[in-house]
């Protein structure tokens, strides 16, 4: 398997633009994370689907941030409009409640926001 | 709610030497137990983990951590560090299926190994 597929891997993008994030988690995988990394706060659980659909998005910093999963291959984080204190580097995790080695999550590359 | 401390967010350990990093966890129902790596640029890789069964498990890389119920640790051992450890290491709680396969990481360490 691929493993967990992020892109863009780099974003650069300047205050007030729309941002969207990609991901594919590994296939047949049920659950699907969106984490944020920054130096100030660490690694901070933002949402996170199950079967899709949204189970807890009491992570997501405001209204500005929003996230779907239209199939059990792809999800997006948006973030409209962005600012200065969103650059981060934003992961995607992926896990199957299906057996062992359940409850492991397996983390992409991340993408690396800069906001301007 | 479960929480999870590291305790030191740096460590340095010279090539050759004992690496100890430590976790304290608080958590209402028995726990799952985690520990990640992150490299530089990269995201975070399963070390090992406790989820049932025997205290002592030992992951990738020479890594093995001890789950201490008394002490609420699971700390994370190395008997010889290597260069290439250099990384920040992670340590996680999740309550189970339950709660929907959520982590809550610990604030991180980041390994610095001297020649």
């Amino acid at each position: 398997d691929a493993g967990v597929i992020q892109s863009p891997r780099h974003e650069v993008t300047e205050m007030g633009q729309e941002v969207t994030l990609r991901c594919k988690p590994i296939s047949g995988h049920d659950y699907l994370f969106w984490y944020r990394q920054t130096m100030m706060r660490g690694l901070e659980l933002l949402i996170y689907f199950n079967n899709n659909v949204p189970i807890d998005d009491s992570g997501m910093p405001e209204d500005r941030f929003s996230a779907k999963m239209p199939n059990a291959s792809f999800s997006t984080l948006k973030i409209q409009p962005s600012e200065p204190r969103d650059s981060a580097v934003y992961f995607c995790a992926s896990s199957s409640s299906a057996g062992p080695p359940y409850n492991e999550q397996f983390f992409g590359p991340g993408t690396r926001l800069t906001v301007l | 709610a479960q929480s999870v401390t590291q305790l030191g967010s740096h460590v340095s350990v010279s090539e050759g030497a004992l690496v100890l990093l430590r976790c304290n966890y608080s958590s209402s129902v028995p726990p799952y137990l985690f520990w990640y790596v992150q490299y530089p640029n990269q995201g975070l890789q399963l070390l090992l983990k406790y989820t049932t069964g025997a205290t002592l498990v030992k992951g990738i890389n020479g890594f093995e951590a001890e789950f201490k119920k008394s002490e609420t640790s699971f700390h994370l051992t190395k008997p010889s560090a290597h260069m290439s450890d250099a990384a920040e290491y992670f340590c996680a709680v999740s309550v189970g299926k339950a709660a929907g396969n959520k982590l809550t990481f610990g604030g991180g360490t980041r390994v610095l190994v001297k020649p």
